[in-house]
């Protein structure tokens, strides 16, 4: 079945010390979605891919980032991760202006 | 209502009941909208959508109204099941050259009691 994959489902991390998430997508949208979810909170856009243009949302802190080697893949890298950043992300896809399709998340705890 | 917040709306029916959702938007120049159920650990579920030149749409069991005056959407879930228990937000997207960038409202914890 066409689907969004991300791996982990769930990530540990320390305080400071980089992760990386990750997505796979076997839709072959073109765009690319990471939103950040807080606990009992709706999900917050971060950034999207259209292709390989990447596109910043103007309150995103620097301290996210992200790589699209290709269609299928996309990245969310945290640099240094801060307890505020506790969350589950979710990466979606779409084709260019219809609706996104989420994956299952990966929920990120920080110690 | 505001979006950030620790204490969502709740809703709580029992099986066989009809349930109503609201949902407030905030641009009046979205023109698509979307409601998504997000089961507890799992990304939102798509159910149903709805443009802003329309003022219905149904689905299976499910029914979107919009009132683009007041900026207002609701959702019916016809004969809620156990199954339907979730938390329910509502998604718009402006026009133009936003994709399928979405604005998410604060959600709904639907409970639905046997």
């Amino acid at each position: 079945d066409a689907m969004v994959i991300q791996n982990p489902r769930y990530q540990v991390t320390q305080f400071g010390k980089p992760v990386t998430l990750s997505c796979s997508q076997t839709l072959n949208h073109n765009v690319m979605y990471w939103y950040q979810q807080k606990s009992s909170q709706a999900p917050k856009l971060l950034f999207h891919y259209y292709d390989k243009d990447f596109n910043n949302e103007a309150d995103t802190p620097d301290n996210f980032q992200s790589r699209r080697p290709n269609t299928s893949f996309c990245f969310l890298d945290i640099r240094s991760p801060g307890l505020g950043d506790a969350a589950m992300y979710l990466c979606a896809t779409s084709e260019r202006v219809a609706r996104p399709f989420f994956g299952p998340g990966t929920r990120l705890t920080v110690l | 209502g505001e979006s950030v917040g620790l204490h969502l709306p709740t809703l709580s029916v029992q099986e066989g009941d009809n349930s109503i959702i609201n949902c407030a938007y905030s641009n009046s120049a979205s023109d698509y909208f979307i409601w998504y159920k997000q089961e507890s650990g799992k990304g939102p579920q798509f159910i149903i959508d709805i443009r802003s030149n329309m003022d219905k749409r149904q689905g299976q069991r499910v029914t979107v109204l919009l009132n683009k005056t007041v900026k207002h959407l609701s959702l019916q879930i016809a004969a809620t099941q156990p199954g339907d228990s979730a938390v329910y937000f509502c998604a718009e997207q402006a026009g133009g050259t936003s994709y399928g960038k979405l604005t998410f409202g604060q959600g709904t914890i639907l409970t639905v009691h046997p």
